[in-house]
């Protein structure tokens, strides 16, 4: 079956420290990926994805994730986290081979203390 | 660029009355889009799709003649809750797919539903 997993529902870092958010998921063939995040009050936001191109996508913000093809993970990590990265980050899977049906990880709340 | 809009951002109603949302892409023609509803502190779940001039494909346990789409044209998808109840009271949020070229899809700020 086809899933896709964030294994940490809360993430709690101090500022200025690496930020890990960790992804899996589950199909017999490489699929698209992204990161999105969500502010309060805000719509989704584009982070970055992977669409079998480059395994270490960059993206906004000082965000980047490497797709491992052997693991099935897609983890997102920043080397240093910024107050304003406080939110929710859903790690969001496309199996339909570009038809743009997402499914959404869980989501991890990422908490940036000073 | 690529930006998705949602009205109303809030809405209360009664029990029993239906509430419509709308959702628009203000600067590119979404050829698709997306409804997705999300629980308190859950992740997002797809109801449905709608492409433009076609009827909508529902996803597996969303009740079609519950929830009306209509995608009549390239900037403007509505979601109308039909008689709506206490557990329709949910965070419903759309997005807009503009065909290749863009990015995968940009997503509205999102419409909260509470039902009284």
């Amino acid at each position: 079956a086809q899933s896709v997993t964030q294994l940490d529902s809360h993430v709690s870092v101090s500022e200025g420290t690496p930020v890990l958010l960790r992804c899996n998921y589950s199909s017999s063939y490489s699929p698209s990926l992204f990161w999105y995040v969500q502010h309060p009050n805000k719509g989704l936001q584009l982070l970055l994805k992977y669409t079998s191109a480059a395994t270490l996508v960059k993206g906004i913000n000082g965000f980047e994730a490497e797709f491992k093809k052997s693991e099935t993970s897609f983890h997102l990590t920043k080397p240093s986290a910024h107050m304003s990265d406080a939110a929710e980050y859903f790690c969001v899977v496309d199996f339909s081979g570009g038809y743009n049906k997402l499914i959404f990880g869980a989501g991890t709340r990422l908490a940036v203390h000073p | 660029g690529a930006v998705v809009s949602q009205h109303p951002s809030r809405v209360i109603c009664k029990s029993g009355t239906s509430v419509k949302i709308e959702c628009r892409s203000l600067d590119f023609q979404a050829t698709t889009m997306f409804w997705y509803r999300q629980f308190p502190k859950k992740s997002l779940m797809l109801m449905a799709t709608s492409n433009e001039g076609s009827k909508a494909t529902y996803e597996q346990g969303v009740e079609k003649d519950k929830f009306l789409i209509n995608h009549a044209s390239l900037t403007l998808s509505t979601l109308t809750v039909t008689s709506a109840h206490p557990e329709d009271s949910s965070f419903y949020i759309c997005s807009a797919h503009g065909g290749a070229g863009l990015e995968t899809q940009y997503f509205g700020p999102g419409t909260r539903l509470l039902v009284l």
